[in-house]
């Protein structure tokens, strides 16, 4: 059974930069998966962050694009999300998930991360 | 982006009821589109998949149906352990997007 959690400050001051670890159990990073960021909050509900491959190759949300980067570290076997220029907005619960490429869907996620942006 | 339109927001049902959810794209995406329960404080689990393919482990009273632009997630009979929210999400292209969700309640 695959397990992922999140890992990371919960809470990070305005126009900072917000940095979370996803730790993967039961599965290689290396693996035929995409490794995703999904986050939730009340305002916006779930919007998808973005995605990674082993190799390196990431998809990213237009609208966060700008400010995500995300990247793997097979040593560890983990992923990780960097958000920068952080505002109020960004506040939610940070989930990483495990994504299938065919069919496609997010079959294994992490409980989530609260993250608080303030000041 | 794809927007995706989930109808009802809410619901009140019994349980027993038969309840049925809406999801609608705001263009084709085939059969690229899943749907999911969540609990509180708890992550999204995946149900459906394709539209219409049951995930292993998921009870047969779960269905899914729709292709294009229309999709229908149905409970046949609804049991204590479904009152939660259920989210749709399309695969079909980038971004990947949700719907806005839909609450079943006890009545």
């Amino acid at each position: 059974q695959v397990q992922l959690q999140e890992s990371g400050p919960g809470l990070v001051k305005p126009s900072g930069t917000l940095s979370l670890t996803c730790a993967v159990a039961g599965d290689s990073i290396s693996s035929s998966y995409w490794w995703s960021w999904v986050r939730q909050s009340p305002g916006k509900g779930l919007e998808w962050i973005g995605e990674i491959y082993h190799i390196g190759i990431t998809n990213y949300n237009p609208s966060l694009k700008s400010r995500v980067t995300m990247s793997i570290d097979k040593s560890k076997n983990q992923f990780s999300l960097k958000l920068t220029s952080l505002t109020a907005a960004d506040t939610a619960v940070y989930f990483c998930a495990r994504r299938t490429s065919q069919p496609i869907f997010l079959d294994n996620w992490g409980q989530g991360a609260r993250v608080t942006v303030s000041s | 982006a794809i927007q995706l339109t989930q109808s009802p927001s809410s619901l009140s049902a019994s349980v027993g009821d038969k309840v049925t959810i809406t999801c609608r794209a705001s263009e084709d995406i085939r059969s690229g589109l899943g749907w999911y329960q969540q609990k509180a404080g708890k992550p999204p689990e995946l149900l459906i998949y394709d539209a219409s393919s049951l995930k292993s482990g998921v009870p047969g009273r779960f269905s899914g149906s729709g292709s294009g632009t229309d999709f229908t997630l149905t409970v046949s009979r609804l049991q204590p352990e479904d009152f939660a929210i259920y989210f749709c999400q399309q695969f079909n292209s980038y971004p990947l997007t949700f719907g806005g969700g839909t609450k079943v309640e006890i009545k």
